[in-house]
């Protein structure tokens, strides 16, 4: 049975810090999604890494894929209050179609 | 163009009722796959259906199923609801069965489901 696992689960940080979540998962994949979720709202799509080494930015954010350690990360850089939300990141197993298996959740707060 | 659309938003149920949450996918796809969330937690996958047929299905009871339309619309049915069937129930539409290559999973707003 694949298993994804997040941390930190919670994360407080500042205004301006960096900071990374990190993403492992228990079976062979290459592809893996970054989503966003705000309160009470569906899943924004943010990344998808399609192969080992992959690496994708998009403004403060920035998530990078190790196939062969099992582990894909978000970097945060510089946060801002907008950033605020929960970020799952998805592992789709090499043997199912659209199927995703999700992470528990990293509820980010940033503070200013 | 619309998105994934769902409804409806909200309902609450009592225990033992039955529920159906109805999805209508982004134009052009064919393929809607189910998700439970519950509070909390990261979406559990139920069901994905393509062309009408059920290409793949999560650990979920038998008291879950669901259709997919000629339209490729679909429905998630839940009979004899429990307290813990509470979630927000996700519909998410792509244009195949096949792995994603492109990330091309589009999830809609979702049907928010309290079970008293």
């Amino acid at each position: 049975e694949l298993k994804v696992e997040q941390n930190p689960l919670f994360l407080s940080m500042q205004e301006g810090k960096n900071y990374t979540i990190y993403c492992n998962y228990s079976t062979t994949s290459d592809r893996l999604y970054w989503y966003r979720q705000d309160p009470g709202k569906s899943l924004e799509s943010l990344f998808v890494l399609l192969s080992n080494g992959a690496v994708k930015q998009e403004g403060r954010l920035m998530a990078s894929l190790d196939t062969k350690a099992r582990l894909s990360t978000l970097h945060i850089t510089a946060a801002v209050h907008d950033l605020s939300a929960t970020y799952f990141c998805a592992v789709d197993e090499e043997t199912s179609g659209s199927r995703l298996t999700f992470g528990e959740g990293t509820q980010l707060t940033v503070n200013p | 163009d619309a998105g994934v659309t769902q409804s409806p938003t909200h309902l609450i149920k009592t225990r033992g009722q039955h529920v159906t949450l109805r999805c209508s996918p982004i134009s052009g796809h064919k393929s809607v796959s189910w998700y439970q969330q519950v509070l909390g937690q990261g979406p559990q996958f139920i069901f994905q259906y393509y062309e009408k047929e059920e290409r793949g299905r999560g650990n979920f009871p038998d008291r879950f199923s669901a259709r997919q339309f000629p339209n490729y619309s679909s429905e998630l049915n839940v009979n004899a609801l429990l307290l813990g069937d509470s979630a927000l129930y996700l519909c998410a539409s792509s244009p195949s069965a096949q792995r994603l290559n492109t990330g091309e999973l589009f999830f809609g707003e979702g049907s928010r489901l309290t079970v008293l």
